[in-house]
């Protein structure tokens, strides 16, 4: 089955960093660009970034390029996103996506002390 | 950033009705390449995104016709024929065109 499934989402106190993870099956992982996205619980819709199919070169929203990174490892159909000094504003639904075509479940963050 | 604006925010719809939504853009979406990389969405409760139309008219796989999209330039619009219940969510217009991708404040589809 063609599928994406995020994890490591969870409460994060702010200034902490939360590494979510996202493991692609039923297509050649490492074909395709990937991308992050976040639904607020306001349910508004923002783009992370995406990266290119062999991890050469990422791209990111300017708003967010200091304290998120994506990476992906090609070997383990995995991609990531690295959230470092989360704020109470980064609290939302995480959502990985093969070219908007194809959506994890989403991953659940709250920053909060 | 590009800015869309979806209208109208809510829709009540009457089963077998038919709905509109409205996107527009603050900038054309038309790519260098003379694609348009404006996308049709629809959040049903509790589940992600499902991708129903893409560059602006094209049915995504398994989107019945029910479903169509058109437009250009700054002004799209999404049409919905005899609205069924498994339609009821929230419709989200998306830009790829320009960096970053931006989305549309969304459509809350609901039964009259």
């Amino acid at each position: 089955e063609v599928q994406l499934v995020e994890s490591g989402g969870g409460l994060v106190q702010p200034g902490a960093s939360l590494k979510l993870s996202c493991v692609a099956s039923g297509f050649t992982f490492s074909d395709y660009w990937m991308s992050w996205v976040r639904q607020t619980p306001g349910k508004t819709m923002e783009w992370i970034g995406d990266i290119k199919y062999d991890g050469s070169y990422t791209n990111y929203a300017p708003s967010l390029k200091n304290r998120f990174t994506i990476s992906r490892d090609n070997a383990k159909s995995t991609l990531y996103l690295q959230m470092s000094n989360v704020r109470s504003e980064d609290t939302a639904t995480y959502y990985c996506t093969r070219d908007g075509t194809l959506w994890g479940q989403g991953a659940s963050v709250t920053v909060s002390s | 950033d590009v800015v869309l604006t979806q209208t109208p925010v809510s829709l009540l719809i009457s089963l077998g009705g038919q709905a509109s939504i409205s996107c527009r853009s603050s900038q054309s979406l038309v790519h260098s390449n003379g694609n348009t990389y404006l996308h049709w969405y629809l959040q049903k409760p509790g589940q992600s995104p499902q991708l129903l139309i893409y560059q602006v008219s094209n049915r995504f796989s398994g989107i019945p016709d029910r479903f169509s999209g058109s437009g250009s330039g700054t002004d799209f619009t999404l049409k919905i024929s005899r609205v069924e219940p498994e339609d009821l969510g929230v419709y989200y217009c998306l830009q790829r065109t320009h960096n970053p991708w931006t989305f549309g404040g969304g459509t809350k589809l609901e039964l009259k």
